[in-house]
């Protein structure tokens, strides 16, 4: 039972924001959500996490639903190196539950 | 700082036997995650170490076990290997428990089981 749905892919243009969605909504209010990406061949790199409340770091901003059912993950200036698998992934004790991870690819 | 480092990168098995895969963490660094990534599945949570003590384990057969040392270091081992155990095992070490710190990743050990 999937506890995360992604679109398997998107295409964003090279500048412009990336916005990558996920549904999530069979968690319960105290179940974080994060996001990792994966580069090829490479492990899983972390991005950022909230619980509740819009977050935003150095590499991306994260919009949380107030139903909490579903969250977008926002890179605002896309670059190429920004081609990856990206993860939305639940914490559901005591493990992580990955999902299949949507391919993003950045055109020039 | 030194990344996560797993040892070998790439390993090769036959069916019946079995393999023991190892992690190094990042300095300071007291937990470790084991998780394994295929095409169907995905990435699926194995287990978490801390303080040489496994606190956490996802849906995996007995087959699957870990162990973590007194440096954090720690090994995976699969007994009685099935064609289905291919994948990629990754490794991730974190601060402290991974419900509080971000994860870091190692590159995995790539296991094919023939």
């Amino acid at each position: 039972d999937a506890k995360t749905t992604q679109p398997p892919s998107m295409d964003c243009a090279e500048g412009r924001a990336a916005n990558l969605p996920c549904n999530h909504s069979t968690i319960s209010g105290n179940e974080y959500v994060y996001w990792y990406r994966q580069i090829h061949s490479q492990g899983p790199q972390y991005i950022i996490h909230g619980l509740k409340n819009n977050e935003t770091n150095e590499m991306a901003s994260l919009i949380i639903t107030e139903d909490r059912k579903s969250s977008t993950l926002i890179l605002p200036h896309a670059t190429l190196r920004d081609t990856a698998v990206y993860y939305c992934i639940v914490l559901i004790l005591p493990q992580f539950y990955f999902g299949t991870g949507t391919s993003l690819t950045v055109i020039p | 700082k030194a990344g996560v480092t797993q040892t070998p990168r790439y390993l090769i098995k036959t069916r019946g036997q079995q393999v023991t895969l190892s992690c190094s963490p990042i300095s300071g660094h007291r937990s470790v995650s084991w998780y394994q990534q295929t095409p169907g599945q995905g990435l699926q949570f194995l287990f978490e170490y801390f303080s040489e003590t496994q606190r956490n384990k996802g849906n995996f057969p007995g087959r699957f076990s870990g162990r973590q040392f007194s440096n954090s270091r720690s090994e995976m081992n699969v007994s009685t290997l099935e064609l289905g155990d291919s994948a990629l095992y990754l490794c991730a070490s974190s601060l402290g428990l991974t419900v509080v710190y971000e994860q870091y990743f190692g590159p995995g050990t790539r296991l094919t089981v023939t």
